[in-house]
Formats: structure tokens, sequence, C-alpha cells
């Protein structure tokens, strides 16, 4: 039980569009989820807190009108990376509160070119 | 503040024994967790601490000192497949994301 299911796995855009990235609960309820982005070889760095039929907390540092997160339905949110830039190349994560523990997506490596 | 500190880099051969170590501050704590990551993969639950003291799983082992805010990650008859970063994460606040320390790449050799 408590599967992340994180779509798509890789994405390669161009330069000033949108990229959006799915994170869906499977088999519980996931009131908040969590979103990671990682560059290569440093470690996970929480980007914002998803939370179902509110507004996302984001950390200090992260644009909330570049990275807009919604979370519409208790097993749904996404991440949509607006005017993406080569900078915000990097491997996207989310994570959610299961049942007994913290369950991650699979990621999604995204590549602007 | 939050801060993880483990160490960047490891290395050791095959067969033998490595210890991670990680030391915490954090506002709050409500347990501790290691993760095993490989390049490009989403993070593998290894353990899962909130006592004071050593929990044991086959050849991977965690030990936790609430007070000391140290923990240590225990490999034991490493096998090549074991290369990879290996992370210490803490749960602040209750509900919480979890956050992450830096990783430390373990490369492993024969």
């Amino acid at each position: 039980g408590a599967v992340v299911s994180q779509h798509p796995s890789r994405v390669i855009c161009k330069s000033g569009t949108s990229v959006k990235i799915e994170c869906r609960s499977l088999d519980f309820q996931a009131t908040t989820m969590f979103w990671y982005r990682q560059f290569p070889k440093q470690s996970l760095m929480l980007m914002a807190t998803s939370n179902e039929g509110s507004k996302a907390t984001y950390e200090q540092g992260v644009e909330k009108d570049k990275f807009l997160i919604n979370h519409a339905s208790l097993t749904l949110s996404t991440l949509t990376v607006t005017s993406a830039h080569p900078e915000d190349s990097s491997f996207y994560i989310c994570s959610a509160i299961g049942v007994e523990s913290y369950t991650f997506g699979s990621g999604t490596r995204l590549t602007v070119v | 503040g939050q801060n993880i500190d483990q160490p960047t880099e490891m290395t050791a051969t095959e067969g033998a024994i490595v210890q991670i170590n990680c030391t915490y501050q954090t506002s709050g704590f409500n347990g501790l967790f290691w993760y095993q990551q490989h390049a490009g993969e989403a993070p593998t639950f290894l353990s899962y601490n909130v006592l004071d003291g050593l929990e044991e799983k086959g050849r991977f082992s965690s030990f936790l000192s609430r007070s000391k805010g140290y923990s240590y990650l225990l490999l034991k008859e490493l096998q090549m497949k074991d290369s990879a970063s290996y992370l210490c994460a803490v749960i602040g606040q209750a509900g919480t994301a979890l956050i992450f320390g830096k990783g430390t790449t373990l490369s492993v050799s024969s």
C-alpha cells in the first residue's frame, strides 16, 4: 500500500514553455503532499507543501508564481513549472504521508533546452 | 534553523563494514529516516528511528541518540550494489515535510 504515482518520469521542453508534473496517491488519501527539487549530486530540497483545498506553502526562495502548485483533490497534486529556463532543469520529486510513513513518487527529470 | 550534517563522500571495500554518521539540529524532533538513493531514482526507505537505540534490519542498522542529536547508519558485508547516496532525513514538527541532509555518496570497490 501507500503508492504515489508521478508522471511524467522524463520531460524535455523548450525554454519559455510550461511543464506540468502530476503526483497521484493510488491507494490512500493525501491531504498533504510535499514537492522537492534535487540538483545533480545534491540532496533533496523542499520547495513547497501542498495542501488539499488550500494554497500551497512555499519555502523561502521558491517563486510561487513560477512553480504553480494545485492540490484540488485528496489524491492529486500538480506542479507546473511556468516559463521554464535551463536553470530549472532538475529532478523533481513529490512525497506524501501514507498510512504508515512517507512515500515518494518516482521523480521527474526535467530538461529545459 | 534546521541543520543536518553528514559526510559528503565515503569509500569502502566489498565485505567491509561502514558507518555513516548524521548530526542534526532541528526545531522539534519526531523521528529520523535513512534512505538510499541511486542516481536519477527516488529514495528508497532503509530505516526509521524515533526512540534512542539501535534498530537492526538485515545488513543495515541504524542508531539514534536524541540527547546528542546524532544518528548513524551501519552497513555490514558491503556489496558493490551498495554504492549509492545515503540520505539522513529528520521530521521536525509532526506532519511536516522531511528535511534532508546533503547525502553521503558511498563508493564500494572490489
